[in-house]
């Protein structure tokens, strides 16, 4: 079964509007963690934002944020005010901390396209 | 200071060659994780070390696909003979796990090896 499911493969947005990826997640662990990273067309792969399953706040990371709904078992990411920069592709991850040791799984990611 | 280091940065070769791909972690990291990433299958785990030792290697496809991590500062993975299937983008990351706050790490990945076998 997927772990990590990023249901939309592409989403445009207009440059300085929010967007919301989309990302959920299957886990029986009481203990987990989500993360988010970018990849630009360059490759590289970036840290974008965590989340501990036991945070009771949405974490946020400048003009990133992370809409955590545990008992929907969603975490998906908002970017605020976007910019032509901010194109990429987006993977969700998921570290299960009583069952998965230090793996964490990725889901198929979402490219994002800014819209000038 | 310095990220994760990889090398060679673009490898193309011939079938039935042997692979060798090398990374340097993040200097006082103590765990190394190696990826591999496609179109079809996405960023899979391959193998990872905490304190150099390989933890959970299930992730490596197959006898073909070996890794070491001699010292704190360098690791390989090596394919051997390497096949036309296993043209992919080869991460290496490195994170700093604690054995208090083991649920939030963040792994730093170096840029990749872009393997092809023609």
């Amino acid at each position: 079964a997927q772990k990590i499911t990023q249901t939309q493969p592409g989403m445009f947005v207009q440059e300085k509007e929010a967007v919301t990826l989309d990302c959920t997640y299957d886990t029986s662990d009481q203990s987990y963690g989500l993360f988010w990273y970018k990849q630009p067309s360059s490759g590289e792969m970036i840290f974008l934002i965590y989340q501990g399953s036991y945070d009771e706040q949405n974490a946020t990371e400048g003009r990133y944020s992370l809409n955590f709904q545990k008992a929907r078992k969603s975490a998906n990411l908002v970017i605020s005010a976007s910019q032509l920069g901010d194109s990429a592709m987006y993977f969700c991850a998921m570290r299960e901390l009583n069952t998965g040791g230090f793996k964490t799984i990725f889901g198929a990611g979402t490219r994002l396209f800014v819209k000038a | 200071d310095a990220g994760v280091i990889q090398s060679p940065r673009h490898e193309v070769t011939e079938m039935g060659q042997e692979v060798t791909l090398r990374c340097k972690p993040i200097s006082g990291h103590n765990s190394l994780f190696w990826y591999r990433q496609t179109m079809m299958r996405g960023l899979e785990l391959l193998i990872y070390f905490n304190n150099n030792v390989p933890i959970d290697d299930s992730g490596m496809p197959e006898d073909r696909f070996s890794a070491k991590m001699p010292n704190a500062s360098f690791s390989t993975l090596k394919i051997q003979p390497s096949e036309p299937r296993d043209s992919a983008v080869y991460f290496c990351a490195s994170s700093l796990l604690g054995a208090v706050d083991r649920e939030y790490y963040e792994q730093y990945f170096g840029p990749g090896t872009r393997l092809t076998v023609t």
